[in-house]
């Protein structure tokens, strides 16, 4: 089974300070995105790569910035915390272009206090 | 301009009945549609697609009904289960060049009491 690790379960954060959010798969899949959700807003999707190095803007992409400099690893920055960055993040990833879907990751309650 | 919408955010049924979840998407071009599950503090887990050359697709105690005309899909769960009880959520994918790229329904949280 493909594998999606979140490096941390609960992040609490000081509001200016630079946050990043470590998501790694174990399974070579070409696609990788960070969502976040919040209540009565669903899944929102923030940025997502479909290679190395290559990155574009989901529908929220403001606040935050991507790095992918590995196949299997994706992170999200925030560049300076706020308070309405509190969410959970959660990261996915998927091979194809097809009905496959996404394999998602346990996701990061992020607290900026 | 939102094209997945879940109208109910919330569902409560007796354990042992049928929950229907439903979903209205606007773009008639998506391929296939996904439902995922999602329980708190956990990432959503894939639970069934359907393409949308079907209107109907069945694993165990879920089935996903597509009406195209419509545009309207949903999901059946037979017999409810108090561990069914979780937030789903429906999804499809963009069109053309970015059909990798999921749009999903803001999410429907279903309570099956036992």
């Amino acid at each position: 089974d493909v594998k999606v690790t979140q490096s941390s379960r609960y992040l609490v954060k000081r509001t200016g300070e630079k946050v990043f959010l470590e998501c790694v798969q174990d399974m070579d899949h070409e696609n990788m995105f960070w969502y976040r959700q919040d209540p009565g807003l669903g899944l929102r999707l923030i940025y997502f790569s479909y290679d190395v190095k290559m990155k574009e803007k989901g529908d929220i992409p403001e606040g935050y910035s991507v790095s992918r400099e590995k196949k299997e690893r994706f992170s999200l920055i925030l560049e300076s915390a706020s308070t309405n960055q509190t969410s959970m993040y959660l990261c996915a990833s998927s091979l194809s272009w097809g009905s496959d879907g996404y394999t998602f990751g346990s996701g990061t309650r992020l607290t900026v206090v | 301009d939102q094209q997945v919408k879940q109208n109910s955010p919330s569902l409560s049924v007796q354990e042992g009945r049928i929950s229907i979840l439903n979903c209205d998407y606007t773009n008639s071009m998506f391929d296939y549609f996904l439902w995922y599950k999602k329980y708190p503090a956990e990432g959503p887990t894939f639970l069934i697609s359907i393409s949308s050359i079907k209107d109907k697709n069945e694993d165990g105690r879920f089935t996903v009904f597509l009406n195209k005309s419509a545009k309207h899909l949903s999901l059946h769960i037979v017999p409810s289960q108090p561990g069914d009880s979780a937030v789903y959520f429906c999804a499809a994918p963009g069109s053309g060049g970015s059909n990798y790229k999921l749009t999903f329904g803001k999410g429907t949280l279903l309570t099956v009491n036992p």
